[in-house]
């Protein structure tokens, strides 16, 4: 089983809302991602969480607030966005193996963000 | 040089017709290589890791050349279900965190009836 959950599909929020997205694995994996991707672009890295702590922050804004309540479950919390976020947000996920060189990563259906 | 070079797009095929995909990276430490698919508006996909020795799936075959920082994805027999883009994906930040994956900007393929 492969499978990365994402929660909501859809979401559309204001500039001044708070709102979170979701992400849940249950394939064992340790290591979790957050990606930001536009239209007719590749996936841009956010962020890395390894063994619930974050390992790696890609100078993202502070709007975006990522947080890992437990091996399972990754969240990235909303604040204050702006119209050029909007963008589909995928979660994936991965096993951490120390030493290798990177391992396959999977990916949920990522929410579709919309900013007004 | 860009990290991780693609062919430019779109490839348009006709069915039955083999497809090849061409990509360059730039670090020469890098480790881990793999093709993902995307389709519209979907997650991306994984499509094959890719292995120094080489690899088949099917329909597919994934190359590594490392001397000369290449890797290669063919599809024969295409089928229009192949239609999606295909993305180029390579870590390219071994030993600062085996995490790093960079996403190739992805060739388009459409194959046609």
């Amino acid at each position: 089983d492969t499978e990365v959950t994402q929660t909501p599909k859809h979401l559309v929020m204001g500039m001044t809302n708070k709102k979170s997205l979701k992400c849940e694995q249950h394939m064992g994996h340790r290591a979790m991602y957050w990606y930001k991707q536009k239209a007719k672009k590749p996936p841009e890295l956010m962020f890395v969480y390894s063994y619930e702590k974050l390992s790696i922050n890609e100078s993202v804004p502070s709007r975006f607030s990522p947080e890992c309540p437990n091996s399972s479950l990754l969240n990235l919390h909303l604040h204050a966005l702006q119209p050029e976020d909007s963008a589909l947000y995928l979660c994936a996920s991965s096993q951490d193996r120390e030493g290798a060189g990177g391992t396959e990563q999977y990916f949920g259906p990522g929410t579709r963000l919309t900013v007004t | 040089r860009k990290e991780v070079e693609q062919d430019p797009g779109p490839f348009n095929v006709p069915e039955g017709a083999t497809v090849a995909f061409n990509c360059t990276y730039s670090n020469s430490a890098s480790q881990s290589f793999f093709w993902y698919r995307q389709d519209c508006r979907k997650e991306p996909k994984l499509l094959m890791s890719v292995y120094s020795s080489g690899n088949e799936d099917g329909r597919f075959t994934a190359q590594l050349n490392r001397a000369s920082q290449y890797i290669s994805l063919l599809i024969r027999d295409s089928k229009l279900s192949d239609s999606a883009t295909y993305l180029c994906v390579v870590n390219t930040a071994p030993g600062a965190g085996s995490y790093q994956l960079t996403f190739g900007k992805g060739t388009k393929l459409s194959v046609i009836p």
